[in-house]
């Protein structure tokens, strides 16, 4: 399966500013995907970014808050704008791991909001 | 370090004995089920999958089993080890690329 390099690990940020994740994967996929994991929740998908194309955002996310780029197969970055407390969160890059693998993901960047 | 398991159900296990964590999915038309195990700090780790043509796979150690009568999902692990305290999630997949996962369980080995 694929190996998903993310980065930063963690941050703690100030409310109103904006952090970009990044997500390298050792071989090229097609679809790349952002999570979000909520303190004590499961995870719920933000987005789906192809290369070539616009992200596609599920109901509750939006472009604005949450701009995403994949400039090549093997790399995306999320940003999460204008932050406020309420989106203190682990966020997740993930690829299709293959046959009999699911998803594979990433170790996650904690983002903390002050 | 963080957990994500912190308002998650518990299930508090002897280190040796068997677990059983279960899962409720949600929709019937879902046909592929995967397994993940989440330890702190870290992203989820595929553990075994099941397609909706079997009822029962085994692993290394651990056993999903399928009910789709009921919509229901268990992970079983055999002997259970320190090693395995985790959070815990289901996922299901209809055919699509998305997965929903589930609320997740968090594995607790008592030594």
């Amino acid at each position: 399966s694929a190996v998903i390099s993310q980065k930063p690990s963690r941050d703690i940020c100030q409310r109103g500013t904006s952090l970009t994740i990044q997500c390298q994967v050792d071989s090229q996929v097609t679809m790349m995907f952002w999570y979000r994991q909520q303190p004590g929740q499961s995870l719920t998908l933000i987005a789906t970014a192809n290369q070539g194309s616009e992200a596609t955002y599920e109901s509750g996310f939006v472009i604005d808050k949450f701009p995403i780029s994949r400039p090549n197969l093997t790399f995306s970055t999320l940003t999460v704008s204008n932050m406020s407390p309420e989106d203190s969160s682990i966020y997740l890059c993930s690829v299709e791991g293959g046959p009999n693998y699911g998803y594979t993901f990433g170790s996650g960047t904690r983002l903390t909001v002050v | 370090g963080e957990s994500v398991g912190l308002h998650l159900p518990t299930l508090s296990v002897q280190e040796g004995d068997n677990s059983i964590i279960n899962c409720a999915y949600s929709n019937s038309a879902s046909d592929y089920f995967i397994w993940y195990k989440q330890e702190s700090g870290k992203g989820p780790q595929f553990i075994i999958d099941i397609r909706s043509n079997m009822d029962k796979r085994q692993g290394q150690r651990v056993t999903v089993l399928l009910n789709k009568t009921v919509k229901h999902l268990s992970l079983q692990i055999a002997a259970t080890q320190p090693g395995d305290s985790a959070v815990y999630f289901c996922a299901e997949n209809s055919g699509t690329y998305k997965y929903i996962f589930g609320t997740g369980t968090r594995l607790k080995v008592l030594a």
